[in-house]
């Protein structure tokens, strides 16, 4: 069974440029979440999809958006990126996202902002 | 609010065991997992408590006190390939994946 795929996995952008990140959950998943994880913050969530709803959200600023597809892939869109942005952003996805899905993540997308 | 606490750094030797503590607190409790993360890699899960008690998988234990808002990932017969960073997260809703992660522990085996 293929893992969750993230694509790109590197991408340099500049100030106020806007980047879009996509996620391919494991098949048969259907929730698909997002995070941000730097060095000086951590792990943080970012949004979570299910069935092409976004049915939770963190702290982060109307910048980050997101979407799903009927096929449960995933995207996430940054407008106007600012140097704070620069991460490491994972995708995890699980089955239902009940109480006690385990979530698988991805390798993730290493974004630069220069 | 949300918080989770974690040691920021461990060492410990090859062979012996070590037990990294996780405290928190959190607007809700639906379940606490630990999950491991090479450098440069992505989060693989290890386990995973809803209830008081002790989860054990192989080398792995993990230990759940909701009254204390504690647990704690033993590891035994450490590995090198253990040196890692683990993560404890606190589920707080009873659907819905928006787990909360501690700081993370970064543990170093030495030969």
């Amino acid at each position: 069974k293929a893992g969750v795929t993230q694509t790109p996995r590197y991408l340099i952008k500049t100030r106020g440029q806007q980047v879009t990140l996509s996620c391919s959950p494991i098949s048969g998943h259907r929730s698909v979440s997002w995070y941000q994880q730097t060095p000086g913050q951590g792990l943080q969530f970012l949004f979570e999809y299910f069935s092409e709803t976004q049915r939770n959200k963190g702290n982060f600023p109307g910048r980050f958006s997101g979407r799903q597809f009927s096929n449960s892939r995933s995207e996430m869109n940054v407008s106007t990126l600012e140097l704070g942005d620069s991460a490491l952003y994972l995708c995890a996805s699980s089955l239902a996202g009940g109480y006690g899905d385990e979530q698988f993540f991805g390798p993730g997308t290493r974004l630069t902002v220069l | 609010g949300q918080n989770i606490d974690q040691p920021t750094e461990m060492t410990a030797t090859e062979g012996a065991i070590v037990q990294i503590n996780c405290t928190y607190q959190t607007s809700g409790f639906n379940g606490l997992f630990w999950y491991q993360q090479h450098a440069g890699e992505a989060p693989t899960f290890l386990s995973y408590n809803v209830l008081d008690g002790l989860e054990e998988k192989g080398r792995f234990s993990s230990f759940l006190s909701r009254s204390k808002g504690y647990s704690y990932l033993l590891l035994k017969e450490l590995q090198m390939k253990d040196s890692a960073s683990y993560l404890c997260a606190v589920s707080p809703d009873n659907y819905g994946q928006n787990f909360v992660f501690g700081p993370g522990t970064r543990l170093s085996v030495l030969p």
